[in-house]
């Protein structure tokens, strides 16, 4: 079976500082891991993925996570954090072959501060 | 490109009616999800299509919800007789094939069931 934690259901941070989503997953065999955002009102927008190659993975707008199986964690960094990544951001587990049924995290609001 | 469409994107019902939502996927994707998100929750897979063939809907609900794909292009989701706890927002992705890794989006139908 597969699961996935999202360790904070709110995030706030200051506008040019770091930013930090904690992910952790369960899984029984090596799954794929994904980050998305979705904008109030909008759909889901893919910002990175992790298929089983390099554990640092980048995506787009300076987002990037790091697959660590010993800790079974999968979380997602910015350095420097911007008004417009205000959103809602989902940690999703997926397995690596076959049909891709995404598991879905409950999800992380960030909150950035002027 | 266009993205995946959905229609309408706002809907509001009594208890006890029906209601449909539309998605049309993005051009040439095989596969087509529908997932419900309620408030507070992450994306949960109500059922997947592959072209017009039902890949998995252990979760949709099938005494009041139903969805088809006749064509193998757009989808028709149905809810009937409506409850207040469908009250969601509906998603619906759609993915190049089978075991493509990345799902595409629509910007979602909310209902609200009074």
């Amino acid at each position: 079976a597969q699961s996935v934690t999202q360790l904070d259901s709110h995030v706030s941070v200051s506008e040019g500082t770091p930013v930090l989503l904690r992910c952790n997953y369960s899984s029984s065999y090596s799954p794929s891991l994904f980050w998305y955002v979705q904008h109030p009102n909008k759909g889901l927008q893919l910002l990175l993925k992790y298929t089983s190659a390099a554990t640092l993975v980048k995506g787009i707008n300076g987002f990037e996570a790091e697959f660590k199986k010993s800790e079974t964690s999968f979380h997602l960094t910015k350095p420097s954090a911007h008004m417009s990544d205000a959103a809602e951001y989902f940690c999703v587990v997926s397995p690596t072959s076959g049909t891709y049924k995404y598991i879905f995290g409950t999800g992380t609001r960030l909150k950035v501060l002027a | 490109e266009a993205g995946v469409a959905q229609s309408p994107r706002y809907k509001i019902i009594e208890k006890r009616q029906s209601v449909a939502f539309w998605c049309n996927p993005i051009s040439g994707h095989a596969t087509l999800y529908w997932y419900q998100q309620i408030l507070g929750q992450g994306p949960k897979l109500l059922i997947q299509f592959q072209n017009n063939g039902v890949v998995d809907d252990s979760q949709l609900p099938k005494d009041r919800f139903s969805a088809e794909r006749l064509k193998g292009v757009d989808s028709t989701l149905k809810i009937q007789p409506a409850k207040l706890e469908d009250s969601a927002v509906y998603l619906c992705a759609s993915s190049p094939s089978f075991d493509s890794q990345e799902l595409f989006f629509g910007e979602g139908s909310r209902l609200t069931v009074l």
